[in-house]
C-alpha cells in the first residue's frame, strides 16, 4: 500500500473549517484514500473514503487531487469535539490481507 | 457506541499472570481484528480473523494467543506478558475483506504490565 504523509500537528478556531492535508505521491490506480480520526481514549473511528471523486458525508468532505497524488479532508464547521488525531490511510482494492497500516495522523486542536 | 465491544477497560496484570481480552461485535460482521497502540506510536496490526479463520498474524510473539470461536467474538489471551506489552489493545471487525469495507473499532483495553 502506498505511504502518506501528513503533517504531525495542525490548530483550528472552533466554527471554522478544519482542512487537514495528506500526501500520497505514489499512490496507484487501484487504491483508495480512507481517512479515519482517534480521539483521545477512544478507538479509531472511520470517516470517509474515496477513490478518485470528491466525497461529502455528515462528518466531513474529502477532495482528491486530479493526479490523486494527494487529497484534503475537510471538516466544514469544527467543533471541540472534533480535536482528535486524524490519520489517512491508502489501501489497494484487492487488499486480500485487509490491512489498515496507521502512520503518525495530524493531532488536531480546535480551540475556542 | 460503535456495536463493538470490548472487555475490560482496564487491565493491571503481573508477568507471571493469565488473563484475556475479550471483544464482541453487535454488527454482524464477518472479519475481526487486533491491533495493538503503544504508546507514541503508531497502531500495529496484530491478528486477522476472517470467518472464524486466522488469515492474518503480524508476527506477533506467542505469548498472545488469540482465539475466535465465532464471527460475533475474539479473544486476545495473554500469558507471561512483559512490560513493553503495556498499550492499549484495541478490537475491530467489518463486514467483509478488502479495500472497500469499513473497520469499526472498539474502545480498547488498556493494558498495563508490572
Amino acid at each position: 500500500d502506498a505511504k502518506t504523509t501528513q503533517p504531525p500537528s495542525m490548530d483550528c478556531a472552533e466554527g471554522r473549517a478544519a482542512n487537514l492535508p495528506c500526501n500520497h505521491s505514489t499512490i496507484s490506480g487501484n487504491e483508495y484514500v480512507y481517512w479515519y480520526r482517534q480521539i483521545h481514549s477512544q478507538g479509531p473511528q472511520y470517516i470517509i473514503h474515496g477513490l478518485k471523486n470528491n466525497e461529502t458525508n455528515e462528518m466531513a468532505s474529502l477532495i482528491i487531487t486530479e493526479d490523486r497524488k494527494s487529497s484534503t479532508l475537510i471538516l466544514p464547521h469544527a467543533t471541540l469535539r472534533d480535536t482528535a488525531v486524524y490519520y489517512c490511510i491508502v489501501r489497494r482494492a484487492n487488499n486480500a490481507g485487509n490491512m489498515l497500516t496507521f502512520g503518525g495522523g495530524t493531532r488536531l486542536m480546535v480551540k475556542p | 457506541e460503535t456495536g463493538v465491544t470490548q472487555t475490560p477497560r482496564h487491565l493491571v496484570m503481573g508477568m507471571t499472570n493469565k488473563k484475556s481480552l475479550k471483544c464482541e461485535q453487535h454488527l454482524g460482521h464477518n472479519a475481526m481484528y487486533w491491533y495493538k497502540q503503544s504508546a507514541k506510536k503508531p497502531l500495529e496490526l496484530m491478528f486477522v480473523y476472517n470467518f472464524k479463520e486466522q488469515t492474518e498474524n503480524n508476527s506477533v510473539p506467542s505469548r498472545f494467543s488469540p482465539e475466535c470461536p465465532n464471527s460475533s467474538h475474539l479473544f486476545l489471551h495473554l500469558h507471561t506478558l512483559q512490560p513493553e506489552d503495556s498499550a492499549l489493545y484495541l478490537c475491530a471487525s467489518s463486514q467483509e475483506m478488502g479495500a472497500k469495507n469499513i473497520q469499526y473499532f472498539g474502545a480498547g483495553t488498556r493494558l498495563s504490565v508490572l
